[in-house]
């Protein structure tokens, strides 16, 4: 296992298309989270999973935007209706559970929407 | 709620001289600190972080970084840089309240010049 995995690692949208990223998580990792990154800014909280379960989404996730973990394993963020302002990156990162564990981070897809 | 402050967006410095990138934090509980790398093209990688215990923290690559509460500050440094350590440095907090979630500052762009 090499890491957190995420797909694509770019990807061009019109404005008002629907787009989906994907993130493999380290296998053994319980927890899975979802940042955005704009220019010039840190990475942004927007959603966590424990398992399969999502315990906390930021007022950040406006109703176009959806996140699921299926099986507990890998997760999908599904942006509908694309604005210019959704371009950044979407990073995913995974962690054991417990107190203050370390997040693993992938490599982020950049999101542009022209 | 908390916040983080990186009081530099930039930082240049010759190779072999030393550095301190600064961070300072706000929250009204108690707070962990953590500073994550970011490389061109890659994903943030955790440098070190701060939980308890000795305020003077070493992490990887030669960084380590002092704990201060009662200036609430948390910057990290290094004695002698390498054109290797050019990258993006983020500072993060976690609150007492959550265990998982990472506030981040803006960060700091490090460029060291032959």
């Amino acid at each position: 296992d090499t890491g957190v995995s995420q797909d694509p690692r770019h990807k061009i949208t019109k404005r008002g298309q629907n787009v989906t990223f994907r993130c493999d998580p380290i296998s053994e990792h319980n927890r899975l989270y979802w940042y955005r990154q704009t220019l010039g800014q840190g990475p942004e909280f927007l959603t966590y999973f424990q398992n399969e379960a999502q315990l906390e989404k930021s007022r950040l996730l406006s109703d176009r935007f959806s996140a699921e973990r299926p099986k507990g394993s890998f997760s999908t963020l599904e942006i509908q209706r694309t604005e210019q302002g959704d371009s950044a990156m979407y990073l995913c990162a995974s962690s054991l559970a417990g107190s203050h564990t370390e997040a693993f981070f992938g490599q982020g897809t950049r999101l542009t929407v022209v | 709620a908390q916040s983080v402050t990186q009081l530099d967006s930039q930082v240049p410095v010759f190779e072999e001289a030393p550095v301190e990138l600064r961070c300072n934090y706000s929250s009204s509980v108690s707070v962990y600190l953590f500073w994550y790398v970011q490389y061109p093209n890659q994903g943030l990688q955790l440098l070190l972080k701060y939980l308890s215990g000795s305020t003077l923290v070493k992490g990887i690559n030669g960084f380590e970084a002092e704990f201060n509460k009662s200036q609430t500050s948390f910057h990290l440094r290094k004695p002698s840089v390498h054109i290797s350590d050019t990258a993006e440095y983020f500072c993060a907090v976690q609150s007492g309240g959550s265990n998982y979630k990472l506030t981040f500052g803006k960060g700091t762009l490090l460029t060291v010049n032959p």
